[in-house]
């Protein structure tokens, strides 16, 4: 069975860009997680979703939104990019809302310059 | 406030044991994780303790204390392919899963 899939899996943007991020959860799981972590920390929750709702937002600017699609995929958007933007973007997903078994993907390294 | 505390770097040597602690402080709780992540790559799970004790798996064994705050993960016979970063996490329980991390602990094993 395929895991978590995440594109691109490298990317480079100027400041004051526009990125989107896409994650494909394991078939069958119906909740997509997105989690920031920059170089030397711990991953940040950034949002849950989960049947195609917003059920969790963490502490970040109104900047970045998500949303999931009907075949539970995934997208994460960022506006107007910062340096400090510059991170690992990881997705994980789960069974359910609650599950307390969740799976990462591999990643996004995106590169602000 | 939320807050989950575990070294920043530990060194140990092949064959040995080395013991990885990690306090926390939530507004709730509803289980701790240990994930291992290796440079540049996704976490991997590796324990899950939401009851007090130790919870055994081969070699690794992940022990939690709920009054105290307070988990750690032991790791017997140490291989060089055990040099990654072990992530202290928490879900605070309630209507989601999300995790909260530590900031990690990054574990040098050494010939």
């Amino acid at each position: 069975d395929a895991g978590v899939t995440q594109s691109p899996t490298h990317l480079i943007k100027t400041r004051g860009q526009h990125v989107t991020l896409r994650c494909s959860p394991i078939s069958g799981h119906k909740s997509v997680s997105w989690y920031q972590q920059v170089l030397g920390q711990g991953p940040q929750f950034i949002f849950q979703y989960y049947e195609k709702e917003e059920r969790g937002r963490g502490n970040f600017p109104d900047r970045f939104s998500a949303r999931q699609f009907p075949n539970y995929s995934s997208e994460l958007n960022v506006n107007a990019l910062l340096l400090g933007d510059s991170a690992l973007y990881l997705c994980a997903s789960s069974v359910r809302l609650a599950t307390y078994e969740q799976y990462f993907g591999p990643g996004t390294r995106l590169t602000v310059t | 406030g939320q807050n989950i505390d575990q070294p920043t770097e530990m060194t140990a040597t092949e064959g040995a044991i080395v013991q990885i602690n990690c306090t926390y402080q939530t507004s709730g709780f509803n289980g701790l994780f240990w994930y291992q992540q290796h440079a540049g790559e996704a976490p991997t799970f590796l324990s899950y303790n939401v009851l007090d004790g130790l919870e055994e798996k081969g070699r690794f064994s992940s022990f939690l204390s709920r009054s105290k705050g307070y988990s750690y993960l032991l790791l017997k016979e140490l291989q060089m392919k055990d040099s990654a970063s072990y992530l202290c996490a928490v879900t605070p329980g309630g209507a989601t899963n999300k995790l909260i991390f530590g900031t990690g602990t990054l574990l040098a094993v050494q010939p």
